[in-house]
């Protein structure tokens, strides 16, 4: 139990163009789910909370219009990269917390690169 | 600003030993905390998570936690090459003026040599 699903996996695209990610839980609903991102060995950094049905809440120094974020229903959550540029080049990974709990269940990441 | 502090390693035992890794987080209220593995270029998938002072024992992993010190630790024994990893602590911050999130530690590098 507890699977969190994420699409696509890995990414290639040109500067300027942006990218959707889906982020998933399969076998239980996700009142809020959490957007990473990390960087070559480096720690991983919230980027956003996302409630479902309402606004993201973004970490400082993230810029929301940038990184739009969409929770849709209690099952998906999605980022879109808008104007993506060789900088926005990372793993990206999101989570999923249990209604009414604790944990916290990682999606499998989705690689980004940007050209 | 809440913190969580681990020591980033790497931390190298021989198979078959006993791992210990440790971390200390500064937020006094603190209820849930959390023990994760990072497979590099992978994701954290989730090992244990203790909510009371003590020790939770699943498997080969022990978490131990003592609140009173803000000190929570993971024990693997008979430690195996494939437990070589990134094991990341994290602690649910208190939910005045937060989301309940998790605050992670930067990891401690783990490496077990056959």
């Amino acid at each position: 139990g507890a699977v969190v699903s994420q699409h696509p996996s890995r990414v290639i695209c040109k500067s300027g163009t942006s990218v959707k990610i889906e982020c998933r839980s399969l076998d239980f609903q996700a009142t809020t789910m959490f957007w990473y991102r990390q960087f070559p060995k480096q720690s991983l950094m919230l980027m956003a909370t996302s409630n479902e049905g309402s606004k993201a809440t973004y970490e400082q120094g993230v810029e929301k219009d940038k990184f739009l974020i969409n929770h849709a229903s209690l099952t998906l959550s999605t980022l879109t990269v808008t104007s993506a540029h060789p900088e926005d080049s990372s793993f990206y990974i999101c989570s999923a917390r249990t209604t009414g709990g604790d944990t916290q269940y990682f999606g499998p990441g989705t690689r980004l690169t940007v050209l | 600003q809440k913190e969580v502090e681990q020591n980033s390693g790497p931390l190298s035992v021989p198979e078959g030993a006993i791992a210990s890794l440790n971390c200390t987080y500064s937020d006094r209220g603190s209820q849930s905390f959390f023990w994760y593995r990072q497979y590099s270029g992978k994701s954290p998938e989730l090992i244990m998570f203790i909510y009371s002072n003590g020790d939770k024992e699943d498997g080969r992993f022990t978490a131990q936690l003592n609140k009173a010190s803000q000190y929570v630790s993971l024990l693997i024994r008979d430690s195996q090459p494939s437990d070589s990893a990134t094991y990341l602590c994290a602690v649910k911050v208190s939910p005045v003026g937060s989301q309940g999130n998790l605050i992670f530690g930067k990891g401690t590098k783990l490496s077990v040599k056959p």
